[in-house]
């Protein structure tokens, strides 16, 4: 069975500094790994996502994740946070099957917030 | 592309009844949907996997009888919580993901479904 572990349930950075997200997983198998952002009362929204291609993985909104198999790790990072960043955000995992990947396992979340 | 509809965003019933929600994918077929539920503060939870066509693979401690999942489309699956109790009452998140292509291994989430059981 795989599982995430989000370093950091509250992450505070002041506007226009560096975030930087931990996540850590662990799997038998070589895993898709996700990164989804969820703002107040709503669904979730894909910001990235790694599947055995290139290991530094650019996605949406400046977000980006470097897939590190030695660390088992999938860091999410910005350079310069923005007010509109403020949101929760959760590392997933899957491990692929045949045709695709499986249900997906989250990490427990982590609370961005920015700092004016 | 890939967006996935829920229905209602938000119910409130009476402890007894039973509810029904809906997850569309409107603008590409899915094979598979996956019912989430979430506490508040907390992560999702992976509930059931719903494969079109066939009988929905529930997560070991979610009750089968208790929520029932059909599968019936390519772009519909609906989850009813049966004789709904207040300890139900949480945010229910549908996911989808396509039959083919380069989306294949990316689930697309939809908007929730906020369950309120009195």
């Amino acid at each position: 069975a795989q599982s995430v572990t989000q370093l950091g349930s509250h992450v505070s950075v002041s506007e226009g500094a560096l975030v930087l997200l931990r996540c850590n997983y662990s799997s038998s198998v070589p895993p898709y790994l996700f990164w989804y952002v969820q703002y107040p009362n709503q669904g979730l929204q894909l910001l990235l996502k790694y599947t055995s291609a290139a290991t530094l993985v650019k996605g949406i909104n400046g977000f980006e994740a470097e897939f590190k198999k030695s660390e088992t790790s999938f860091h999410l990072t910005k350079p310069s946070a923005h007010m509109s960043d403020a949101a929760e955000y959760f590392c997933a995992v899957s491990v692929p099957l045949g045709g695709g990947a499986d249900g997906l396992t989250f990490g427990k979340g982590t609370h961005l917030i920015i700092q004016p | 592309g890939a967006v996935v509809s829920q229905h209602p965003s938000w119910v409130i019933c009476k402890s007894g009844t039973s509810v029904k929600i809906e997850c569309r994918s409107l603008d590409f077929q899915a094979t598979t949907m996956f019912w989430y539920r979430q506490f508040p503060k907390q992560s999702l939870m992976l509930m059931a996997t719903s494969n079109e066509g066939s009988k929905a693979t529930y997560e070991q401690g979610v009750e089968k009888d208790k929520f029932l999942i059909n599968h019936a489309s390519l772009t519909l699956s609906t989850l009813t919580v049966t004789s709904a109790h207040p300890e139900d009452s949480s945010f229910y998140i549908c996911s989808a993901r396509a039959t083919s292509g380069r989306v294949q291994e990316t689930q697309y989430f939809g908007p929730g479904t906020r369950l309120l059981v009195l």
